[in-house]
């Protein structure tokens, strides 16, 4: 009963490194979304995807690649880390229309300096 | 552009107490509403999901309304317990995407 999983829990980058945050779920879910949670901003999406193939742009996207080549991984990168993006980073998915119950993961927090 | 709005940011009760939590939003246009629990460190864990075409839910000691008109919704918890405290976030759903109010933070004292 795995549900959203994300790797890694903790991370520390140099500022320029780059990496990438791993999200997998294993529900058979359409949507998959990936959202930053920062003290009084509360959560902001960063990049969304309707299905295998299909990647969109949210409020936030700079700095931010996604990719969606299955249906089960939706993974983040960073292409060259900032201080900025110092954040707690976090996954979600749901079955899509009717059913957008979202679930999420328990996310990545990530330390840029 | 839709915001989403939540009073009170925080909240401190003794154990209980019936709550209200708040969430308002700009665009009446939304496919459903969800609530969420969050506890400190930990991911967000779903509580209640309002479709658009509902009124209320309800789950146990906890009860959620939907008014889209207005654009409001509100989370009642009954009987308040010290292992409710946590922060809870409203969401609205345009389908695609949610929308995040910053949470109430939820302490309740014995």
């Amino acid at each position: 009963n795995a549900g959203v999983t994300q790797t890694p829990k903790f991370q520390v980058l140099k500022t320029g490194q780059s990496m990438t945050l791993q999200c997998a779920q294993d529900m058979n879910h359409e949507y998959m979304s990936w959202y930053r949670q920062d003290p009084g901003m509360g959560l902001r999406l960063i990049h969304y995807s309707v299905g295998a193939g299909i990647t969109d742009q949210g409020e936030v996207p700079n700095g931010y690649n996604v990719s969606r080549s299955t249906t089960e991984d939706f993974p983040l990168r960073l292409l060259s880390a900032a201080p900025s993006q110092t954040s707690v980073y976090f996954c979600a998915s749901s079955y899509g229309p009717p059913n957008t119950e979202a679930f999420f993961g328990q996310g990545t927090r990530l330390t840029v300096v | 552009k839709q915001e989403v709005t939540q009073i009170p940011a925080a909240l401190s009760v003794p154990e209980g107490e019936n709550l209200v939590l708040n969430c308002s939003f700009t665009d009446s246009a939304i496919y459903n509403l969800q609530w969420f629990r969050q506890d400190p460190g930990k991911g967000l864990t779903s509580l209640l999901l309002i479709q658009s075409s509902q009124r209320e839910q309800t789950s146990g000691r906890l009860n959620a309304s939907l008014d889209k008109s207005s654009g409001r919704s509100t989370l009642y918890i009954a009987a308040s317990q010290p292992g409710d405290s946590a922060t809870y976030l409203c969401a609205v759903d345009n389908t695609d995407k949610l929308i995040f109010g910053t949470g109430t933070r939820l302490q309740v004292f014995p």
